[in-house]
């Protein structure tokens, strides 16, 4: 099994540039999240989804873009890059949201 | 909003040894969920244990436990014969119902623990 997939797994970006950090699991896990992970932080929910066609906020989902239209894919997308929006990426899912976690191994973002 | 507070942000254990890595949180909820997870330098984020709020009993996997106090918001982890591979960051985090079938979890900061030879 492969699990969750997140592609890329590094990515640099020059200010102002928009782009799409993929993420995709074969679990058949009807919750998705995206979080943030910078320095002396921990992890921060930015959008999450508990079905196709169906996603929320979270704690910083400024500057993110979502969308669910199937049940095993989860893209983020980032409208115009910012370098506040360095950082580390990963998605995750779970079954029902309130089981454990199957998390990607994260994409590594720089904008410059 | 809740919040998690990991007031270690650095430890160190010999091998072998246990350590108990501190966790208390902020919440009006009665039914939530509190997990412990552990990133390695990988960066891999892997599951140690998970615990629910309604059940009284402290749950435990293998080497690891919990110590669960409900009424003082604290979700202590002891990890017992502490071996080199346990060397990560650990993550306390939160998990609340909100709305429609969703949850949102909230992580704490973070413990770096160091397993010393």
């Amino acid at each position: 099994n492969a699990g969750v997939t997140q592609t890329p797994k590094f990515q640099v970006l020059k200010t102002g540039q928009s782009m799409t950090l993929q993420c995709a699991q074969d679990m058949n896990h009807e919750y998705m999240s995206w979080y943030r992970q910078d320095p002396g932080m921990g992890l921060r929910l930015i959008h999450y989804s508990v079905g196709a066609g169906i996603t929320d906020q979270g704690e910083v989902p400024n500057g993110y873009n979502v969308s669910r239209s199937t049940t095993e894919d989860f893209p983020l997308r980032l409208l115009s890059a910012a370098p506040s929006q360095t950082s580390v990426y990963f998605c995750a899912s779970s079954n029902t949201g309130r089981e454990k976690l199957f998390f990607g191994s994260g994409t590594q973002l720089s904008v410059l | 909003a809740q919040t998690v507070t990991q007031s270690q942000p650095e430890m160190s254990v010999q091998e072998a040894e246990t350590v108990t890595l501190s966790c208390t949180y902020d919440t009006s909820e009665n039914n939530y969920y509190l997990f412990w997870y552990k990133q390695p330098p990988s960066r891999q984020m892997i599951l140690v244990i998970r615990q629910e709020a309604y059940k009284q009993q402290n749950a435990t996997e293998n080497r690891f436990s919990v110590n669960f106090q409900k009424a003082a918001k604290s979700f202590s982890l002891k990890i017992s014969d502490s071996q080199l591979g346990d060397t990560a960051m650990y993550f306390c985090a939160f998990m609340k119902p909100s709305g429609a079938g969703s949850y949102q979890l909230t992580f704490g900061k973070g413990t770096k623990l160091s397993v010393i030879p």
